[in-house]
């Protein structure tokens, strides 16, 4: 069974401060992970995944699967950062290569950044 | 472009009663996911339609949970008859048709509350 885990639901940083959004998953194969993003009064929305390798409003996030876990990462927080932040695992080509959108998504941090 | 659509935003019921939830999928995306959200807990995937076909349905809690999707268009989501447990926010996602991952595109969701 595919698993994520956020154990912090709580996050609150100084602006400027650097901010480490953890996640662990458990997938028995070769999972696609994304984090999605819910600012406030807003929808959810994709921020980055792992296979793209790419910075998104000074986010990163690294996949390492010794240690099943791909942490969000950014070096100076913003106010506007402030948001609910999910980790989620896709199973992809292992699931069928059916139903890529069918994503396991962990409880979600909501992370602060204070002035 | 016009996002994912849902309604209504809020639906406040009775234990027993029917409620039809209803998602319009951005125009031309044949894949259209529910999820659903409980109070405290991570989002969980109820079902996935290609087009009009439920392609996986392994999320749905009970039968009392029915999903439709005629004409691959929009698509309703009905509790019959609601459950104290059912509250919660449901989300809809729908995403282009295409080889490897999808990008999730979700709709502000249906805040659902059974008394």
């Amino acid at each position: 069974a595919q698993r994520v885990t956020q154990p912090e639901k709580l996050l609150s940083v100084f602006k400027g401060a650097p901010v480490e959004l953890k996640c662990n998953y458990s997938y028995s194969g070769s999972p696609e992970l994304f984090w999605y993003v819910q600012y406030s009064r807003q929808r959810l929305q994709l921020l980055l995944r792992h296979i793209s390798r790419e910075s998104i409003k000074g986010f990163t996030a690294d996949l390492n699967k010794g240690e099943t876990s791909f942490h969000l990462k950014k070096p100076f927080a913003q106010e506007e950062d402030s948001a609910m932040y999910y980790c989620a695992l896709s199973g992809g080509a292992d699931a069928g290569g059916t139903s890529y959108g069918k994503l396991t998504f962990g409880q979600g941090t909501i992370l602060t950044v204070h002035p | 472009e016009a996002g994912v659509t849902q309604f209504p935003s809020h639906s406040v019921i009775e234990k027993g009663q029917t409620v039809t939830l209803r998602c319009d999928p951005i125009s031309g995306h044949d894949n259209l996911y529910w999820y659903r959200r409980v109070m405290g807990k991570e989002i969980k995937f109820l079902l996935h339609f290609v087009k009009e076909s439920k392609q996986d349905e392994s999320g749905m809690p009970n039968n009392r949970f029915l999903a439709e999707r005629t004409g691959g268009t929009y698509s309703t989501l009905k509790v019959q008859p609601a459950e104290l447990e059912d509250s919660g926010v449901y989300f809809c996602a729908s995403s282009h048709p295409g080889g490897g991952w999808e990008k999730l595109f979700f709709g502000s969701g249906t805040q659902l509350s059974v008394l």
